[in-house]
């Protein structure tokens, strides 16, 4: 079956301005995480849905972080007002049981 | 808070021979323990997990790991490594009451001579 997507696959965008990135979850799963990975380093978690639950947001690194997340499925993360340090790879993952997360193949953003 | 280490930045081994990827953890419960494989410009694929039960746990591609408590590792191994094997792994861990989210470890770049 489908596996989790993510869009656009890079994104380039000048200092100062917003993006948004896109994910859509394997169908069915009901927790969808988002994590950065920057040069050199690992995962980072940013935030993470579960159902109808609050999102877990505590892992977002500033207010110009949010996410959403419409339907119980498709999930938007966007950065307002990017600054060069955003640059990474943002990966979405989703799970139906406890924990074995399934990845897509992320969003490389570059902030020029 | 829980942490991961992956004391291996690099690695680089021979076609067919064995491989074996260190990973410690920090946690003072029972952790759910992950690799992950990571191939240029892709996602994170799922190699195995550890919840429960026995310790040494099987995966895809002929890898394995084995859970040692006393020793807060989570190491994984391959017998006989393939050209393709070449890739970034990383070790990750959950916890019960952590809602899920995974820590990861700062990764193993693993490079195979031919």
């Amino acid at each position: 079956g489908a596996g989790v997507s993510q869009s656009p696959s890079n994104k380039v965008t000048e200092k100062g301005k917003d993006v948004e990135l896109r994910c859509d979850p394997i169908s069915g799963h009901t927790a969808l995480y988002w994590y950065r990975q920057s040069l050199g380093q690992g995962l980072e978690f940013l935030i993470y849905f579960q159902g109808n639950s609050a999102p877990d947001k505590s892992g977002l690194p500033s207010d110009r972080f949010s996410a959403e997340r419409t339907g119980g499925s498709v999930s938007t993360l966007t950065i307002q007002r990017t600054q060069q340090e955003d640059s990474a790879v943002y990966l979405c993952a989703s799970s139906q049981t406890s924990y074995e997360q399934y990845f897509g193949p992320g969003t490389r953003l570059t902030v020029t | 808070a829980q942490s991961v280490t992956q004391p291996d930045i690099h690695i680089t081994v021979s076609e067919g021979a064995s491989l074996e990827l260190r990973c410690n953890y920090s946690y003072g419960a029972t952790p759910y323990l992950f690799w992950y494989v990571q191939s240029p410009g892709q996602g994170l694929q799922l190699l195995l997990k550890y919840f429960s039960g026995d310790t040494l746990v099987q995966g895809i591609k002929g890898f394995e790991a084995e859970f040692k408590r006393s020793q807060s590792s989570f190491n994984l191994r391959k017998p006989s490594v393939h050209w393709s094997d070449a890739a970034e792994y990383f070790c990750a861990v959950g916890f019960t009451g952590g809602g899920n989210k995974l820590t990861f470890g700062t990764g193993t770049q693993l490079k195979v001579e031919l």
